[in-house]
C-alpha cells in the first residue's frame, strides 16, 4: 500500500521569507511520481510542480522548487520570496501505476503575513 | 476554457436518498477520477476510469458507483446517502500516463442529514 505523510499540521512565514514543507511516502512499486498540490481558500486543486522518481535532478518552477531524496522517500517543497498568494493548504502526493492513482497526505496548512 | 465541470456545486440530502453527481472536461482527456475530501485530510480516490469503457476501485468505493458516460463525462452516484458520506467531492481528469497532472474541478459540498 502506498502511503504519504506530511508532519507539519500548520506553519506560518513572514511575506517575502523562504519556506521548507516536509512530505515522506511509502511505496514498493519502481515508478512512480510525486506531486505538490495547493488549494487555496477557495477550494480549487491547483498543481504547483511534480517530480518523476527516475529523475535524480530535482524539478523546479519559478519560486517553487522540490528536494527529492529517494532513498529516504522524502519530498519536501521549498518556497522562495513567499507571497501573500502563497497562502494555502498544500497537499502532497504520490502517483502510480499507468493511470496514475494519487494518494495524497494530510495537507500543510501556510499561511503567509505581510 | 471550461476545464472540468461538476454539478451540482452543493446538495443537502436526506439519509436514504439517492443522488448523483456530474462530472464534465473539455479537455479531451483519457482518464477521469472521483475524490472526497473530508475536514482535516487530503483526497481519497474513491474510483477512477482510466479510459472510456473502464471504471476501478480507488481506496473508497464502499457506497458508490460510477458511470463512464463518455470520453467527456463520468458521474458519481450514491444510492442510499448515509451521514458519513458528508463530504467535499472532487472530479479530475488527465492524459493517460503516471507523469500527467491531474486537473480538478471546482468541488461538490455534499451534507447528508
Amino acid at each position: 500500500a502506498q502511503t504519504v505523510t506530511q508532519s507539519q499540521p500548520e506553519m506560518s512565514v513572514q511575506e517575502a521569507e523562504t519556506v521548507t514543507l516536509s512530505c515522506t511516502y511509502d511505496t514498493s512499486e519502481s515508478n512512480y511520481y510525486l506531486f505538490w498540490y495547493k488549494q487555496p481558500p477557495s477550494r480549487q486543486m491547483i498543481l504547483v510542480i511534480r517530480q518523476e522518481a527516475y529523475k535524480q535532478q530535482n524539478a523546479t518552477e519559478n519560486r517553487f522548487s522540490v528536494n527529492f531524496q529517494k532513498a529516504a522517500k522524502s519530498f519536501s517543497l521549498k518556497i522562495s520570496d513567499s507571497q501573500l498568494g502563497d497562502t494555502a493548504m498544500y497537499f502532497c502526493a504520490l502517483g502510480t501505476g499507468g493511470a496514475q492513482k494519487l494518494v495524497f497526505g494530510q495537507g500543510t496548512r501556510l499561511t503567509i503575513n505581510p | 476554457n471550461a476545464g472540468v465541470t461538476q454539478t451540482p456545486k452543493f446538495q443537502v440530502l436526506k439519509t436514504g436518498q439517492s443522488m448523483t453527481l456530474q462530472c464534465a472536461q473539455d479537455m479531451n482527456h483519457n482518464s477521469m477520477y472521483w475524490y472526497r475530501q473530508d475536514p482535516g485530510m487530503g483526497l481519497r480516490l474513491i474510483y477512477y476510469s482510466a479510459s472510456e469503457g473502464t471504471t476501478d476501485k480507488g481506496e473508497v468505493p464502499n457506497g458508490y458507483n460510477v458511470s463512464r458516460l463518455n470520453k467527456r463525462e463520468f458521474s458519481l452516484r450514491l444510492e442510499s446517502a448515509a451521514p458519513s458520506q458528508t463530504s467535499v467531492y472532487f472530479c479530475a481528469s488527465s492524459h493517460r500516463g503516471g507523469d500527467q497532472p491531474q486537473h480538478f474541478g471546482d468541488g461538490t459540498r455534499l451534507s447528508i442529514l
